[in-house]
């Protein structure tokens, strides 16, 4: 069954650095998620990708963050310069037929 | 915007029975409501859908209610196996291609 995949599972990084997590959804999908879950909370969305654009995102989602399809396989959310807060699980989704479907996540944690 | 509450937080039930996680939505636009589990260093996993054109719907062992007018839509585990334990999150969104706002989860334990 086809699976939405992540990478990497695990990154450290220094407070301040650039990050880019990358995720290849289901082929065929047509949308695009990234939410975040910081330890313990709630899955908080960050944004939604559709047609080569940013279809919706949240008040997280500020200048520091950036999405891109570089090809036709990869999915890439870029923090630009990370902060503490960012620490956090993050996942990415997408749709088919209205489901949407979450890969595994790529733990963030900033020191 | 959409707010959803979601109750127990936690829930501690013997193998074969039943397990029943409630949440409520603030949004009237809302029309599509999906239930999660997710497992220890795992993505969430769908496990049941529903849509607002629809007062019920089951898989199995599985059931999940909505009742529209009162705003708020349940979860029923039947015969409940340790399998079943995980966190179980609640959702709610426009359709099912707009962002999901989720509630804060159920961890839920079956003891054998």
């Amino acid at each position: 069954e086809p699976e939405v995949t992540q990478t990497p599972s695990h990154q450290v990084t220094q407070m301040g650095q650039e990050v880019i997590l990358r995720c290849v959804p289901i082929s065929n999908h047509l949308y695009f998620y990234w939410y975040r879950q910081i330890l313990g909370q709630k899955v908080e969305f960050l944004v939604s990708f559709y047609n080569n654009e940013i279809s919706e995102k949240s008040e997280i989602f500020d200048d520091q963050f950036s999405v891109e399809r570089p090809d036709g396989s990869n999915f890439t959310l870029k923090i630009r310069s990370t902060k503490l807060e960012d620490s956090a699980m993050y996942f990415c989704a997408s749709t088919q037929q209205e489901t949407q479907y979450f890969g595994p996540g790529t733990r963030l944690l900033v020191l | 915007g959409e707010n959803v509450e979601q109750h127990p937080s936690t829930l501690s039930v013997q193998e074969g029975d039943s397990a029943v996680i409630k949440c409520t939505y603030s949004d009237s636009a809302s029309n599509y409501f999906p239930w999660y589990k997710q497992e220890l260093g795992k993505g969430p996993q769908l496990i049941i859908d529903i849509r607002s054109n629809v007062g019920e719907k089951k898989d199995q062992r599985i059931a999940v209610t909505l009742n529209k007018t009162a705003k708020h839509f349940s979860l029923h585990i039947t015969e409940t196996q340790p399998e079943d334990s995980a966190v179980y999150f609640c959702a709610a969104s426009r359709t099912g291609n707009t962002p999901l706002v989720f509630g804060k989860g159920t961890r839920l334990s079956v003891i054998a």
